[in-house]
């Protein structure tokens, strides 16, 4: 079984919409958890940490489940920008490995 | 500027050379990471190395192999051993529970 097993998607959606990506995680000594964004051909670069309490920055709210082991981000009122592949990851703790899903690909059409 | 530098940022090997992929960083991080992206896929970890000599093997080290003689750098060799090597290949560092990445290799085999 995978580490981190991800929503496969693809998802297209029309501009404003609310969208969510779901992942889980099969290591529970995992400590820390994350999304990434990647555009086409880039690096993926760090969108949020998910914390056990959630948290949000403007668009976007993370949420971590230890219990069932399960992280989600959600995007509200989504714009054409936010079109890219969305990754979840995980790890850290003692061994620092850290391992991530395989992304979703987002499309926001106009 | 801090980060991470990854050379070069296209590379054609020829079939049953070795090759290697420089990955430097300025951030003073601990750990850093080498992962292998084939398109449409997500990250996968070949290997991790969380302080100077001293590395670990990753989910698919096979046909790999890495050193980390300085804090700064973290190069890695694609040896003939590799059956499909060409990929887009990502080099990525962390002090805390976050990492960053490089921008990022491509590698092509010819």
């Amino acid at each position: 079984r995978k580490e981190v097993e991800q929503d496969p998607g693809p998802f297209n959606v029309p501009e404003g919409a609310t969208v969510a990506f779901n992942c889980t995680y099969s290591n529970s000594a995992s400590q820390s958890f994350f999304w990434y964004r990647q555009d086409c051909r880039k690096e993926p670069k760090l969108l949020m940490s998910v914390y056990s309490s959630g948290n949000e920055d403007g668009r976007f709210t993370a949420q971590l489940n230890r219990a069932s082991q399960y992280i989600s981000l959600l995007i509200r009122d989504s714009k054409l920008s936010d079109s890219a592949t969305y990754l979840c990851g995980g790890g850290g703790g003692s061994n620092y490995k850290l391992t991530f899903g395989k992304g979703t690909l987002l499309t926001v059409n106009p | 500027d801090g980060g991470i530098t990854q050379s070069p940022k296209y590379l054609f090997r020829k079939e049953g050379q070795n090759v290697t992929l420089s990955c430097e960083q300025n951030l003073n991080h601990d750990a850093m990471y080498w992962y292998r992206q084939d398109p449409g896929q997500g990250l996968r970890l070949i290997y991790y190395s969380q302080i100077v000599n001293d590395f670990q093997k990753g989910d698919i080290a096979e046909g790999y192999s890495v050193s980390r003689e300085k804090k700064e750098s973290f190069p890695l060799t694609v040896t003939s051993a590799q059956k499909n090597p060409t990929a887009f290949y990502l080099c990525a560092s962390s002090y805390g529970p976050e990492a960053f990445f490089g921008q990022g290799t491509r590698l092509t085999v010819v």
